[in-house]
C-alpha cells in the first residue's frame, strides 16, 4: 500500500510566523491529497486539499503545493494564530480509495 | 445532522472481554473506514469496505473484526481484549472515485484495564 511520511513531527512558532509541513507518498497512482486538522479530543477534519491535477491551492491563510514528480506535498500556513494550534495530518489517496495518514505534525503557536 | 456517528463515545473493559463499536454514516457513501489512533497520535487504517466488500485490511490481529449489515453501518468487534488494544478508534466514511474527503465519526477512547 501507500507510505505516507511527514515531517516535523512537531513545530512550535511564534504568533504571525508562518508554519509548513512537509509530506512525501511512495505511490505515484496517488491523485488525491487532503490535509486534516485535529484539535484534541476532536475529529480530524479536512481543511485544504489538493489534486493530481493542481501545483498549488489557497485558501486565505491556508495554502497546499503538490509536486507530482517528486511526490511530495507541502501545507502552509502564514500569519499563525494560538487557535492555528493542534495536530495537523497529510494523507494521500489513489485508486480504490484508501485513505493512507501521514504520521502526525503537532503545531503549537506561541502567543 | 451528525453525519458520522459512533457509539459509545468511551469504553473501559478488562481484558479478555468482548466488545463492540458501531458506526453509521447519513451521507450516502460507499466507503467506510476504521482507524487506530494510538497515544502518539498515529492514524493507522484498520479496514475499509467498500460496498460491504472488505477492500484492505492491514496487519490487524484477527481479533479484530469488521462487520457492516448495509453500506451505512461498519461496526468494529473486538474479541479477547489487550491492554495494548486501548486507543481511540474513528469511524470514517468517503464516496468511491470521487476524491473527495473522508468525513470522521467523533471516536470512540476504549480503555483496557
Amino acid at each position: 500500500g501507500e507510505n505516507v511520511e511527514q515531517h516535523p513531527s512537531t513545530l512550535s512558532v511564534q504568533e504571525g510566523d508562518s508554519a509548513v509541513i512537509k509530506c512525501t507518498y511512495s505511490d505515484s497512482a496517488s491523485n488525491y491529497f487532503p490535509w486534516y486538522k485535529q484539535e484534541l479530543g476532536k475529529r480530524p477534519q479536512l481543511i485544504i486539499d489538493i489534486r493530481s491535477n493542481v501545483g498549488e491551492k489557497k485558501d486565505q491563510r491556508i495554502a497546499v503545493t503538490l509536486n507530482k514528480t517528486a511526490k511530495h506535498f507541502s501545507l502552509h500556513i502564514t500569519e499563525t494564530q494560538p487557535e492555528d494550534s493542534a495536530v495537523y495530518f497529510c494523507a494521500a489517496i489513489g485508486p480504490g480509495n484508501q485513505f493512507y495518514f501521514g504520521t502526525g505534525t503537532s503545531l503549537t503557536v506561541i502567543p | 445532522d451528525t453525519a458520522v456517528s459512533q457509539t459509545p463515545k468511551y469504553l473501559v473493559t478488562q481484558m479478555g472481554n468482548d466488545k463492540s463499536i458501531k458506526c453509521e454514516q447519513n451521507l450516502g457513501h460507499d466507503t467506510m473506514y476504521w482507524y487506530k489512533q494510538d497515544s502518539k497520535k498515529f492514524l493507522k487504517i484498520m479496514f475499509s469496505y467498500n460496498n460491504k466488500e472488505l477492500i484492505i485490511n492491514e496487519t490487524v490481529p484477527n481479533r479484530f473484526s469488521p462487520k457492516s449489515p448495509d453500506k451505512a453501518h461498519l461496526n468494529l468487534h473486538i474479541n479477547s481484549l489487550e491492554l495494548g488494544d486501548s486507543a481511540v478508534y474513528f469511524c470514517a466514511s468517503s464516496q468511491l472515485e470521487a476524491n473527495t474527503e473522508a468525513f470522521f465519526g467523533q471516536g470512540t477512547r476504549l480503555t483496557v484495564v
